[in-house]
């Protein structure tokens, strides 16, 4: 089945140390993002990379870094700059940016990450 | 950014009400998304809106694309337990960089 998978779903990590997420869809979609989820807000855009090989700071990219050298992955790193990285991270993805139906975007199911 | 506020936050109904919640922003949106989220998944897409007026069913779910482009409304009739969980209106404003902008949610309590 298609789909986004996304992992691990549970990380804990110590401070200073840097984390990376795992993204990979078989959608054959050309965009890509990550969101940051915390209790009682909104789902707030970190990166989202609309091709390979680019991809653009979204409104919370601070002490975060991605790639796209494949169309499948979009990897996310924690790195030890992020102040308070300990929340929910989603990644989606979307056919495009173009075109009238590329609003829907396809979560995966998250990675929880603690830092102790 | 655009602002976008979800109401209510929270929501305690009983099994077989029905309930509505919604959106309203302060920009133009030329569409409108609702997902579901259950605890520790990734939201589901539920209804697409592209129109304003627009008006879409699924099942027991529907939604409306409000004429003044600026807010959306979703209804669910005849709840029931598995209806339980987070729902997120999101938006994409005309004329913008083209991204969804999510609202804060609205956490769904159906009780026996």
């Amino acid at each position: 089945d298609g789909g986004i998978t996304q992992s691990p779903k549970y990380l804990f990590r110590k401070e200073g140390q840097n984390v990376t997420l795992s993204c990979e869809q078989n959608l054959n979609h050309d965009a890509m993002y990550w969101y940051r989820q915390d209790p009682g807000q909104g789902l707030r855009l970190i990166y989202y990379s609309q091709i390979v090989n680019d991809f653009q700071k979204g409104d919370i990219a601070e002490g975060y870094s991605v790639s796209r050298e494949k169309k499948e992955s979009f990897p996310l790193t924690v790195t030890s700059a992020q102040k308070n990285p300990t929340a929910f991270y989603l990644c989606a993805s979307s056919r495009g940016l173009a075109g009238i139906n590329t609003g829907e975007l396809f979560f995966g199911e998250g990675s929880r990450l603690t830092v102790l | 950014g655009q602002q976008l506020n979800q109401s209510p936050q929270s929501m305690f109904i009983q099994e077989g009400e029905d309930v509505s919640m919604n959106c309203t922003s302060s920009s133009i949106f030329n569409t409108w998304l609702w997902y579901k989220q259950d605890p520790g998944e990734g939201p589901v897409l539920l209804i697409a809106l592209y129109k304003a007026g627009e008006l879409t069913s699924n099942g027991r779910l529907t939604a409306q694309f409000g004429i003044t482009r600026k807010d959306s409304f979703l209804n669910i009739s005849a709840s029931i337990p598995s209806d339980v969980g987070i729902y997120f209106c999101a938006g994409r404003a005309s004329g913008s960089a083209r991204q969804l902008t999510f609202g804060s949610g609205t956490q769904l309590t159906v009780l026996p």
